[in-house]
Formats: C-alpha cells, sequence, structure tokens
C-alpha cells in the first residue's frame, strides 16, 4: 500500500542550525502538508502546497519556515537558525484531492 | 470556524472489550471528511478510518467502525476487542471546504490505556 515517507525519523540539531525534514508523498497526490506536534501538545497546521507553491499558511510558519519541492518526489521543510521551541514532531502529509489526507510516520526533531 | 471536541482526556478499557472513544465537530460545511488517526508512544501518526459526510454507510476497517451521526455532528471511533497493543493517543481530524481543504483539523486527543 503506498504510504508517505519521512527522513529522518529523528534528528538532533544544535540551536542556530538549520534543519532540513524530507518527506516522499504518494506519487500520485497533488495536495502536500506540513504539521507539527509539541510534546504533549495538539497537532498543529504548518503549511499546505499545491501546484508548486504555497496555498496557505498558518501564524507558526514565519520567515524562519520554507517549503520546496525540488524535484518530482521530494516535499521538503526548511527551518533556518532553529530554536529550542522548535523541538517538535514534524509530520508530511499528502492527498490526491479533498477531503482525504495521508500522513508520514514524522520526524523528531530536538533541538539543544 | 471548524472545530473538534474530544471530551475524554483519557480512557480505560479492559483487553478483549470494546470501548467507544467520543468526537464532535463543528462545521458550516455540507462537505467535509472526519479521520481518526494513532498515535502510539512512539509518535508517529497511523491513519485509522476515514468517514466522507456524503457517505451513507458508518465507515469500517478491521476492529475500527466509525459511529457517523451527521445530525448531532459527532463521529465516534469504537474500536472492538481491544488489545494491549491499541495503548495510544487517538485524535480525531476532519478537514473540510470552509478551510478551503487546505487542512486538517485535529482534536486535542484521547489517551487510550488497554488493561491486561
Amino acid at each position: 500500500e503506498p504510504e508517505v515517507t519521512q527522513t529522518p525519523s529523528h534528528q538532533v540539531t544544535q540551536m542556530g542550525q538549520e534543519v532540513i525534514l524530507r518527506c516522499v508523498p504518494i506519487s500520485n497526490h497533488l495536495y502536500f502538508y506540513w504539521y507539527r506536534q509539541i510534546l504533549g501538545q495538539k497537532v498543529e497546521f504548518l503549511v499546505s502546497f499545491y501546484n508548486n507553491e504555497i496555498s496557505e499558511k498558518s501564524e507558526i510558519f514565519d520567515d524562519q519556515f520554507s517549503v520546496e519541492r525540488p524535484d518530482g518526489s521530494n516535499f521538503t521543510l526548511k527551518i533556518r537558525s532553529t530554536k529550542l521551541e522548535d523541538s517538535a514532531m514534524y509530520f508530511c502529509a499528502s492527498s490526491e484531492g479533498p477531503p482525504e489526507a495521508f500522513f508520514g510516520q514524522g520526524t523528531r526533531l530536538t533541538v539543544v | 470556524a471548524q472545530k473538534i471536541t474530544q471530551t475524554q482526556p483519557g480512557m480505560f478499557v479492559q483487553e478483549k472489550e470494546a470501548v467507544t472513544l467520543d468526537c464532535t465537530y463543528d462545521t458550516s460545511d455540507q462537505s467535509y471528511g472526519l479521520f481518526w488517526y494513532k498515535q502510539p508512544s512512539s509518535g508517529e501518526m497511523i491513519f485509522l478510518i476515514y468517514q466522507g459526510s456524503y457517505d451513507e454507510q458508518n465507515a469500517t476497517e478491521g476492529r475500527y467502525s466509525l459511529n457517523f451521526q451527521k445530525a448531532r455532528k459527532s463521529a465516534n471511533l469504537v474500536i472492538s476487542a481491544s488489545q494491549l497493543g491499541d495503548s495510544a493517543m487517538y485524535f480525531c481530524a476532519m478537514r473540510g471546504r470552509e478551510t478551503s481543504y487546505d487542512k486538517v483539523i485535529f482534536g486535542p486527543g484521547t489517551s487510550l490505556s488497554v488493561i491486561p
């Protein structure tokens, strides 16, 4: 069964460093998303991406964040100059069209 | 605005018993989708079941079924014959036209503990 794949499963980075979280969406899907979940808290929407551009972003998704689809299969989230409060589980999701959405297994980011 | 409510922060169930996890939602959309996800302690988000607002039958996937009551705006998850491996956080979520289908809104979650 096709699935959304995220790498790495766990990333540890020093405060101030840049990180890139990678996602391979399901191959025929057109809509891509990033969510995050701070430990013990709710899952929060970050950004949606369609037709090679951001379609919606939350107030969390500030200039520190960027997304890219560098080739036909990958979808990346870049966090510049990481802060301690960026430590969270980051989930990628993809969808062929509304309203279904499929999530990856997540990348646990720890900023030290 | 769309909103998901899960009133049970924590639930216990005896192994092999059935359990119902409550979910109510609020939306002005006519077309929307409802999801349940399981998040074990390892952190990954596992898709369990999906119900479309126009689906006439309640969704079922193995031991999981969704008790969809559209008029009451509820989408409770029923897990039959609970297993120890069912212990996890469970999130109810929805996606609809109100948010241009651009995002999935999650509820706060219910922590389920299965007791041997």
